[in-house]
């Protein structure tokens, strides 16, 4: 079973930040908390991970809170591209396997 | 570009008719993953490979096959489809198991059946 809790749906206006939430309280020591997004008809797309530490690459920034077990995704300028569903994922460094939930839907709006 | 490539994009087959689907990538990655999704569903693992080690989800049906004759290539057969296994089958591979590695996805091939 997935252990991650998010919303199914948020919307967001285009230019503006998303910001995607995820409750993962049963967090484990060895687990990273990855992102992943699919966008309609295509396979998930690998978006950033984290195991402690705040993180930023090119498309997003990852905040975990100190005792790990909620995080937030944050998208900083929406585009209409960003339309998708993203899935917040506890990730075992011992077996590698992710077991996704069931997503947040995001709709980035005009 | 390096990437996952799955052939075909859409498979259609009869009810009980053996299938085969096919997963190749130019990573050079150890690990390969099986997954399927159903509609408005989240992918499900079904099993992987490290290098030429299976490994098979607990709760994956035995009508689900798997084989990797070499580095590049993996195969998903199933012995008997049912109206059940209509899904999209998504291929992923990874450099490593477990640490920080991300999964790289194909597109997926979207079986029907009939």
């Amino acid at each position: 079973d997935a252990k991650t809790t998010q919303p199914p749906s948020m919307d967001c206006a285009e230019g503006r930040a998303a910001n995607l939430p995820c409750n993962h309280s049963t967090i484990s020591g060895n687990e990273y908390v990855y992102w992943y997004r699919q966008i309609h008809s295509q396979g998930p797309q690998y978006i950033i991970h984290g195991l402690k530490n705040n993180e930023t690459n090119e498309m997003a920034s990852l905040i975990i809170t100190e005792d790990r077990k909620s995080s937030t995704l944050i998208l900083p300028h929406a585009t209409l591209r960003d339309t998708a569903v993203y899935y917040c994922i506890l990730g075992s460094s011992n077996t590698g396997k992710l077991i996704f939930g069931q997503g947040t839907t995001l709709q980035v709006k005009p | 570009d390096a990437m996952v490539i799955q052939n075909p994009r859409y498979q259609v087959t009869q009810f009980g008719k053996p299938v085969t689907l096919s997963c190749s990538q130019t990573l050079n990655h150890n690990v390969m993953y099986w997954y399927q999704q159903k509609s408005s569903q989240a992918p499900k693992l079904l099993f992987h490979y490290y290098d030429k080690d299976f490994n098979n989800e607990a709760d994956t049906p035995d009508n689900f096959q798997s084989r990797r004759p070499n580095t590049s290539f993996c195969f998903l057969d199933i012995r008997s489809p049912g109206l059940g296994d209509a899904a999209m089958y998504l291929c992923a591979t990874s450099r490593v198991v477990g640490g920080a590695g991300e999964q790289f996805f194909g597109p997926g091939t979207r079986l029907t059946v009939l």
